[in-house]
């Protein structure tokens, strides 16, 4: 099985300051890990994504994630967090041992402050 | 390119009412999703189709059934709704299997009464 956790449902940050939201991972082979985000009333648009090589992956807006294999986690991070990075995060996982869909994270709600 | 379309937007059924959600995409996508989205639950696969003529059960499938008759739309139909069902939809798209990034609709906001 596959399975991914987020383990915070919100997170505050203040703008200007960097920030951190946190996603973990299961599967039972290698993973393909995958950052969304979603806007009020929107739907999910791609971040970024870790399919093999350089364990830091840098994506859209200025978001990063790092993959670590030994503590199965895919953290998205970004230096500096602006009030329009507002938004629901969700982390989504697909194990390439048998499995051609994602599973998706029960999301993360960032609220950066002015 | 208009990407990833839904209609409608927003619908109210009754219990027991059918209807059907029609998802199209202008990229050429051989993968298409229905999700549902709850609040606290995230996002849960209801069904998939990998091409032109086939359908796929995900994770949540029960109460729906889906068909793929041209490889640009992807439709959801509802038989007879239940309040269970009271959701926002979203439809999307991949080039190919799941190590492509997927292509979101809008979503279609789902009541039922």
């Amino acid at each position: 099985a596959q399975s991914v956790a987020q383990p915070e449902d919100q997170v505050n940050v203040a703008e200007g300051n960097p920030l951190t939201v946190k996603c973990t991972y299961s599967v039972s082979g290698n993973p393909y890990l995958f950052w969304y985000v979603q806007y009020p009333n929107r739907g999910l648009q791609f971040l970024l994504k870790y399919i093999t090589g350089d364990n830091l992956v840098k994506g859209s807006y200025g978001f990063e994630a790092e993959f670590n294999k030994s503590q199965t986690s895919f953290h998205l991070k970004k230096p500096s967090a602006l009030v329009s990075d507002s938004a629901l995060y969700f982390c989504a996982v697909r194990d390439i041992k048998g499995y051609s869909t994602l599973t998706f994270g029960k999301g993360t709600m960032l609220l950066v402050s002015p | 390119n208009a990407g990833v379309t839904q209609t409608p937007k927003f619908r109210v059924l009754k219990t027991g009412q059918s209807m059907t959600l029609l998802c199209a995409q202008d990229m050429n996508h051989e993968y298409m999703y229905w999700y549902r989205q709850d609040p606290g639950m995230g996002l849960r696969l209801i069904h998939y189709s990998v091409g032109e003529g086939t359908t796929a059960k995900g994770e949540v499938p029960d109460g729906y059934n889906v068909s793929r008759l041209k490889k640009q739309n992807f439709l959801l139909g509802l038989e007879s709704a239940a309040p269970s069902q009271t959701s926002v939809y979203f439809c999307a798209s991949s080039y190919r299997d799941g190590n492509y990034e997927q292509y979101f609709g809008p979503g279609t906001r789902l009541t039922v009464t």
